[in-house]
Formats: C-alpha cells, sequence, structure tokens
C-alpha cells in the first residue's frame, strides 16, 4: 500500500526566505505527483503537476522536483510571502491495477510565513 | 470558467440519519471523484468515475456509502444510516480525462457533523 510522508509537518519562517517542502512515498511505481495548497476552511489548490517521466516543474516562484525511483520530490517556495501560507499537500497517483485511481495524500505540511 | 461545485456546504444530521452529497464538476470532465477530509485520517480517496461508470469501489468505507452519477456529470454520495464517525469535510474532484494524466481540480467541500 502507498505511504506518502511530509516533513516538515510544521513550518514557520520570515518573509523572504527560500524553503524546501518534502515529500516522500514508499511505491515509486507512481502514474504522477501533484501538489496542493489547502488554506484554512477552503479546498485544495492544484499548484504543480509531475508526470513520472518529467524532473521537475515550474510555476512563478514554486519549483517541483521528483526523482521517482528514489521515492521523493521536494516543492521549492522563492522569496516567500505572507500570503503563502497555508498547509501544502503532496500526492501521488498510483498506475491501475484494479486497485483504486484516486491520489493517495500525505499528511500535509502546514506552513507560515510571518510578515 | 466555473469550477467544481459542492453542495450543501455544511450539513448537520442526527445520528441514524441518512445524507445526500452533491457534485457538480467542470463541464467537460470526464472523470469525478470523491475524498474525505478528517482530522485523524487527512485525506483518504473514496470513489472515483470515468463518465457514469465507477470502476473500484473498495476505498468506500461501509457499505452505508454509495455513489452515483448520472448523464457524465453531476455525482452524489449518499451516506445511510450515519454513524458519528462520518464526520468530515467531502471533498469532490474532476479532471479532464481519467487516469490523472491531468489536473484534478477541487470543490469547495461539504462538512458534515453528526451528532
Amino acid at each position: 500500500k502507498q505511504e506518502v510522508t511530509q516533513i516538515p509537518a510544521a513550518l514557520s519562517v520570515p518573509e523572504g526566505e527560500n524553503l524546501v517542502l518534502n515529500c516522500s512515498f514508499t511505491d515509486s511505481a507512481i502514474y504522477n505527483l501533484q501538489w496542493f495548497r489547502q488554506d484554512p476552511g477552503k479546498g485544495l489548490t492544484s499548484l504543480l503537476l509531475i508526470q513520472s517521466s518529467q524532473r521537475e516543474q515550474t510555476s512563478g516562484r514554486l519549483n517541483a522536483s521528483l526523482d521517482k525511483s528514489s521515492g521523493r520530490s521536494t516543492l521549492y517556495i522563492a522569496a516567500s510571502q505572507p500570503g503563502d501560507s497555508a498547509t501544502y499537500l503532496c500526492a501521488v497517483l498510483m498506475y491501475s491495477g484494479g486497485g483504486a485511481d484516486g491520489l493517495t495524500f500525505g499528511k500535509g505540511t502546514h506552513l507560515i510565513i510571518q510578515p | 470558467g466555473a469550477g467544481v461545485s459542492q453542495s450543501p456546504s455544511n450539513k448537520v444530521t442526527e445520528k441514524g440519519k441518512d445524507v445526500e452529497l452533491r457534485c457538480d464538476p467542470i463541464s467537460g470532465h470526464t472523470a469525478l471523484y470523491w475524498y474525505r477530509q478528517s482530522l485523524g485520517q487527512g485525506l483518504e480517496f473514496l470513489i472515483y468515475f470515468q463518465g457514469n461508470s465507477a470502476p473500484d469501489k473498495s476505498g468506500l468505507p461501509s457499505d452505508r456509502f454509495s455513489a452515483e452519477r448520472t448523464g457524465g456529470s453531476v455525482s452524489t454520495l449518499t451516506i445511510q444510516r450515519t454513524q458519528q464517525e462520518d464526520s468530515a469535510v467531502y471533498l469532490c474532484a474532476s479532471s479532464l480525462a481519467t487516469r490523472g494524466a491531468d489536473t484534478q481540480y477541487f470543490g469547495p467541500g461539504t462538512r458534515l457533523t453528526v451528532l
């Protein structure tokens, strides 16, 4: 059974710092990996999707990398801003094998950017 | 364009009652997913639809849970004889195609409280 772990569980940094959020997964036979952010009381907003054949994706100040063989992904946030404060979730999709086709999520990193 | 919508946004019910949750996916999205987010369990996948069919229902927590999708669009998640442990936020997502090659877009969720 796929397990997704996110480290750290919580992080508080001053505005302007660059930071890295980590995600690891136990089964490397993934179809893709997605990073989401969730604001309190809200749904999930997709940030980046990396297909299993890709190594990284970039969007603005965000860069996500994927090392499928080692079961790791990182989300790099450059020049952090208070508006980046949210919970960041990593999720993987497994290949079909008769099993469920939904995303398997980590428990998230709760990020606070101090003004 | 319009995103994924869910109704109701909040539902309070008494133990033993049946509830029905509704999801309207993004127009043109063929794949639809249901997830549950609870404090103790994090985000867990329940079921997905490709068109009107659900290939795998093994993610549903118990036989009190059922879901259907008609006309390849709106989906309803029904919980019969609700229990307190069913209290959670139920999230719906849709994507353009199946197998997650495309980003999953999430709705705001329905917060279910079982008294």
